[in-house]
């Protein structure tokens, strides 16, 4: 089973606009967290926001925030008004806390975000 | 302060070749991470390393690969007789002893293996 599935192969969205990636995940573990990384063109993965499982707020980081509902199983990323430099391919990542899986990131397969002019 | 740093960035091998890759992790970081990406698809986790020692390598493929992470320099991924399905995007992250669960792990920029 998908720990993680991210059903927005590619999204579009204008320049200045929000734009909302979704993320559910599955976990039976009662501690866990929830990152986001971009991954421009040129490849590497760069760090966005951390949602804890047990934070009572939602994450936020500059213009991104994270839309954490935790009964739905969902961590979905927000972009506020978007710039042309967020045009990437952008992952959902879980870490499993207590469940000794030696703290790797399960990672989804990705949207790819396309920031229009 | 220098992030991870991983050599080459890219490498093409033969099929039947032997590919070899580095990872530095940051100044620090006792904690290494060796990840694959497939063309369009998501990271996924190989092997775990702490100097001298493997934690986990559950998401390694049991033949050909292999992964050290010696007292003293880089750890290294090693692929022997590379195949074209090797061809991939491979991915090290570091942490430090004892990572909280909210620290993100840092990446290095990749190694594009490539094999002709």
């Amino acid at each position: 089973a998908q720990k993680i599935t991210q059903t927005q192969p590619g999204m579009f969205v204008q320049e200045k606009e929000a734009v909302t990636l979704d993320c559910t995940y599955d976990t039976s573990d009662p501690s866990y967290g929830l990152f986001w990384y971009k991954q421009p063109s040129s490849g590497e993965m760069i760090f966005l926001i951390y949602q804890g499982s047990y934070d009572q707020q939602n994450a936020t980081e500059g213009r991104y925030s994270l839309n954490f509902q935790k009964a739905r199983k969902s961590a979905n990323l927000v972009i506020s008004a978007s710039q042309l430099g967020d045009s990437a391919m952008y992952f959902c990542a879980m870490r499993e806390i207590s469940s000794g899986s030696a703290r790797q990131l399960t990672f989804g397969s990705g949207t790819q975000l396309t920031v229009l002019p | 302060n220098a992030g991870v740093m991983q050599n080459p960035r890219h490498l093409v091998r033969r099929r039947g070749q032997e590919a070899r890759l580095r990872c530095s992790p940051m100044k620090g970081h006792s904690h290494v991470y060796w990840y694959r990406q497939l063309p369009e698809e998501g990271l996924k986790f190989m092997v775990y390393l702490q100097k001298e020692n493997i934690i986990d390598e559950s998401g390694m493929p049991k033949e050909r690969f292999s992964a050290e992470f010696p007292k003293e320099g880089p750890s290294i991924l090693r692929i022997q007789q590379v195949v074209r399905g090797d061809s991939a995007a491979y991915f090290c992250a570091s942490s430090p002893l004892g990572q909280g669960a909210n620290q993100p792990q840092h990446f290095g920029d990749g190694t594009r293996l490539s094999i002709l």
